[in-house]
């Protein structure tokens, strides 16, 4: 995980509320990425950027948002049109010229009251 | 639906044996396959990797051999150890996206 940060580890969502996940990277990576994991299953990609102010869908955009104004930094937006976000939420990066390679954080826990 | 998967999701092993997990993709024009480990509570961990003009690749201790005419993909672990404990996924890129089967959940047993 060294070297991507993803905060809050646990996180819990209100009804009707939006919270956002964090994700930080000091690798000097271009491309950043955020998917979803549910029990039992594959990992979903929800948004990915390849560049600074630049983001892209994933297979599951819909419900969440994202920004990405530094290299840094790409956290995610989980709104209230999401209607089932409990799920483990892992930030990925990967350098220029080797998207293939992803490097994973360590996770964020979502789970709604 | 998703184009990766894996034959079986769960996986007992004896301490000491060899682990085999299989995972079957259906995309013929994925060129870059990886398998992922990842333990419970954190994010995936990069193993081994295999590009499409190779037929297999060994790493310390493990080895992934790719079958382009079935596309099938195996991770080999060799003298498995309790801290081969954790759940393995394998991944293949295409269209600038990894996409991710569900995981096989490897138990090693003392």
């Amino acid at each position: 995980d060294g070297g991507i940060t993803q905060s809050p580890k646990y996180l819990f969502r209100k009804e009707g509320q939006n919270v956002t996940l964090s994700c930080e990277q000091n690798l000097n990576h271009d491309a950043m990425y955020w998917y979803r994991q549910d029990p039992g299953q594959g990992l979903r990609l929800i948004y990915y950027s390849q560049i600074v102010n630049d983001f892209q869908k994933g297979d599951i955009a819909e419900g969440y948002s994202v920004s990405r104004e530094k290299k840094e930094s790409f956290p995610l937006t989980v709104t209230s049109a999401q209607k089932n976000p409990t799920a483990f939420y892992l930030c990925a990066t990967s350098p220029m010229g080797s998207n293939e390679k992803l490097f994973f954080g360590s996770g964020t826990q979502l789970s709604v009251l | 639906g998703e184009s990766v998967g894996l034959h079986l999701p769960t996986l007992s092993v004896q301490e000491g044996d060899n682990s085999i997990i299989n995972c079957a993709y259906s995309n013929s024009a994925s060129d870059y396959f990886i398998w992922y480990k990842q333990e419970s509570g954190k994010g995936p961990q990069f193993i081994i990797d295999i590009r499409s003009n190779m037929d297999k690749r060994q790493g310390q201790r493990v080895t992934v051999l790719l079958n382009k005419t079935v596309k099938h993909l195996s991770l080999q672990i060799a003298a498995t150890q309790p801290g081969d404990s954790a759940v393995y996924f394998c991944a293949e890129y295409n269209d600038y996206k990894l996409s991710f089967g569900a995981g096989t959940t490897v138990t090693v047993r003392a």
